[in-house]
């Protein structure tokens, strides 16, 4: 139990446009999602924190209205990447908790989106 | 704030050897939670282990061994008789009660056939 699924897992998007990336929790509801980004060769970064139904809370330093987070419903989170730039290329990989798992503090982690902004 | 600390950038063992990849935390929170995950080359991170900070025991399982000292704020992972298998980023991780995951830098691990 306990998947998370992202979509697509690779992308290539030209610098201008915008890209959204699904996060899915497939056999259980996620109140809360997370979003991590990671360069290359670095470690995951926290994004911006997202409960279903409200707005998302940023990281310092993480812009909101580049990085678009809708999170709708109980299993499906979006990040939405607008007017990418190649700075913005990046291995993203979400997360997601619920109240009901079985240990407390969990985060089960998608498979991650490669995004590459040419 | 929360802060996970590993100093080794890279490792490199010859397979069957031992090696032990170090991570330090601090935290002002007295309930915490402690994690590990391994980084393949694919990029999925694979769970390891969760510790909260009431269990101090020691735990083995299979090869992997971890050894948590709340005194020196220490959460050591070893790996016995490594693998090639075994070749990857490992990621130490500290969870608080608002749940936000802090990340080590990682520790990449390279085993020699």
């Amino acid at each position: 139990g306990a998947v998370v699924s992202q979509h697509p897992s690779r992308v290539i998007c030209k610098s201008g446009t915008s890209v959204k990336i699904e996060c899915r929790s497939l056999d259980f509801q996620a109140t809360t999602m997370f979003w991590y980004r990671q360069f290359p060769k670095q470690s995951l970064m926290l994004m911006a924190t997202s409960n279903e139904g409200s707005k998302a809370t940023y990281e310092q330093g993480v812009e909101k209205d580049k990085f678009l987070i809708n999170h709708a419903s109980l299993t499906l989170s979006t990040l939405t990447v607008t007017s990418a730039h190649p700075e913005d290329s990046s291995f993203y990989i979400c997360s997601a908790s619920s109240p009901g798992q079985r240990s407390p503090n969990e985060q089960y982690f998608g498979p991650g989106t490669r995004l590459t902004v040419t | 704030a929360q802060k996970v600390t590993q100093a080794q950038t890279e490792i490199s063992v010859v397979e069957k050897e031992d090696v032990t990849l170090d991570c330090v935390y601090e935290t002002r929170d007295t309930t915490y939670y402690l994690f590990w995950y391994k980084q393949p080359p694919s990029g999925e991170l694979v769970f390891l282990i969760r510790r909260n900070s009431f269990d101090e025991q020691n735990e083995i399982s299979g090869r992997y061994s971890w050894n948590f000292q709340k005194s020196t704020s220490s959460f050591n992972f070893t790996i016995t008789a490594s693998q090639v298998v075994d070749s990857a980023v490992y990621f130490c991780a500290l969870s608080e009660v608002n749940n936000d995951m802090r990340f080590g830098a990682g520790t990449r691990l390279t085993v020699k056939p």
